[in-house]
């Protein structure tokens, strides 16, 4: 079945390490996005890409990194940098560009807890 | 920039009742409007979009939402609530930047059905 896979599900992470969340789809999809989910904001955009090679920020880039090397991956990378990195992260996937694009497919997520 | 808001954190309903979760817009030129769900630890799904065309657009799993340009909303509704119904809902508008397009979400509403 084609989808998002996130992992892993649940990681915890010790201050000043960096840690990376995996995303992988296999939909065929152009544009992929990350979110970041806490209680009560709802999600906020942290990157987002629309082909291989080219990423943007979102509203709250800051403390983190991506990659889009591969089409089918977009690794976000949580850094020592983000001072309040617990949270729950989100990844989505759409096809691009056009109306399609912003019927997004999300993966199951990933809870990461900072220690 | 494109703004969505919902009024409310939480609305109970019975099962059988009809359901309406709110959602106001703030856009410049003409909104395109998106309902997704969430329960608990997983991803968000789509449940229904306004691009144009009527102003009453029918989704996944019986929900329906009625777009009202001189309110600025796009309510959710449900004739029929079931216990199953009872999720996290984000209201969203897409957003231009630079050659892309993006989601912006709302803060999300709790929906609880009971018996």
């Amino acid at each position: 079945d084609g989808g998002i896979t996130q992992s892993p599900k649940y990681l915890f992470r010790k201050e000043g390490q960096n840690v990376t969340l995996s995303c992988e789809q296999n939909l065929n999809h152009d544009a992929m996005y990350w979110y970041r989910q806490d209680p009560g904001q709802g999600l906020r955009l942290i990157y987002y890409s629309q082909i291989v090679n080219d990423f943007q920020k979102g509203d709250i880039a800051e403390g983190y990194s991506v990659s889009r090397e591969k089409k089918e991956s977009f690794p976000l990378t949580v850094t020592s940098a983000q001072k309040n990195p617990t949270a729950f992260y989100l990844c989505a996937s759409s096809k691009g560009p056009g109306i399609g694009a912003n019927v997004l497919t999300f993966g199951a997520g990933s809870r990461l807890t900072v220690l | 920039a494109q703004s969505v808001a919902q009024p409310e954190d939480q609305v109970n309903v019975a099962e059988g009742n009809p359901l309406t979760v709110k959602c106001t817009y703030s856009v410049s030129g003409n909104p395109y409007l998106f309902w997704y769900v969430q329960y608990p630890n997983r991803g968000l799904q789509f449940l229904l979009k306004y691009i144009t065309g009527d102003n009453l657009v029918k989704g996944s799993y019986g929900f329906e939402a009625e777009f009202n340009k001189s309110q600025t909303s796009f309510h959710l509704k449900k004739p029929s609530a079931l216990v199953s119904d009872s999720a996290l809902y984000f209201c969203a508008v897409r957003e231009i930047a630079g050659t892309a397009s993006k989601l912006t979400f709302g803060t999300g509403t709790r929906l609880q059905v009971t018996l």
